[in-house]
């Protein structure tokens, strides 16, 4: 049974490029969140999509966006790369039961770095 | 706003000996606390989780303890061995709208020496 899977595992894009990053939930899962890990720091919620629709958003820019399959399946775009967003992008997967706690299941990440 | 914390950024530890890692929590409306264990390269791994209804609770080697009075965590690791050497977070969540965000603290580098 595979966990979470990303790709890819490293990325080099200079300032202002797109970049789009992908991620695989574990097999049975329908949840996907995204987070962003700055070196040294703790991951940082971006969103989650469930049903193919963003459900609910942290404190990011419109810069970040995102998507969610049929599949589950979900990929998340940065526009207009900064310098600053630069970090360990981890996707992780849960299954969602109502508004009950279920327990996330992190990817390895997508390490990202803005030249 | 919400944070998360810890209290000590690194404890280094000899193998064999109990660890003890802790976090201060400011939102005394999360429902849910877990600690999560990162190893270099890897994403955050589950390790264990407490209700904010519960006061302990014990896994295998690992026991996470609630004190809510002073919006305080902490896990503890029996006969720490070196493989337990990693970064630890502590995390909260809050059922409802917010259910699926989880809000992490800065982290703990554990060290084990053999």
């Amino acid at each position: 049974d595979a966990g979470v899977t990303q790709s890819p595992t490293h990325l080099i894009k200079t300032r202002g490029q797109q970049v789009t990053l992908r991620c695989s939930p574990k097999s049975g899962h329908d949840t996907v969140s995204w987070y962003q890990q700055a070196l040294g720091q703790g991951p940082q919620f971006i969103f989650q999509y469930y049903e193919e629709e963003e459900r609910q958003r942290g404190n990011f820019p419109d810069r970040f966006s995102g998507h969610q399959f049929p599949n589950y399946s979900s990929e998340l775009n940065v526009n207009a790369l900064l310098l600053g967003d630069s970090a360990l992008y981890l996707c992780a997967s849960s299954l969602l039961g109502g508004a009950v706690y279920n327990e996330q299941f992190f990817g390895p990440g997508t390490r990202l770095t803005v030249l | 706003g919400e944070s998360v914390g810890l209290h000590l950024p690194t404890l280094s530890v000899q193998e064999g000996d109990n660890s003890i890692i802790n976090c201060a929590y400011s939102n005394s409306a999360s429902d849910y606390f877990i600690w999560y264990k990162q190893e270099s390269g890897k994403g955050p791994q589950f390790i264990i989780d407490i209700r904010s209804n519960m006061d302990k609770r014990q896994g295998q080697r690992v026991t996470v303890l609630l004190n809510k009075t002073v919006k305080h965590l902490s896990l503890q690791i029996a006969a720490t061995q070196p493989g337990d050497s990693a970064v630890y977070f502590c995390a909260e969540n809050k059922e409802g709208t917010s259910y699926g965000k989880l809000t992490f603290g800065q982290g703990t580098i554990l060290t084990v020496h053999p």
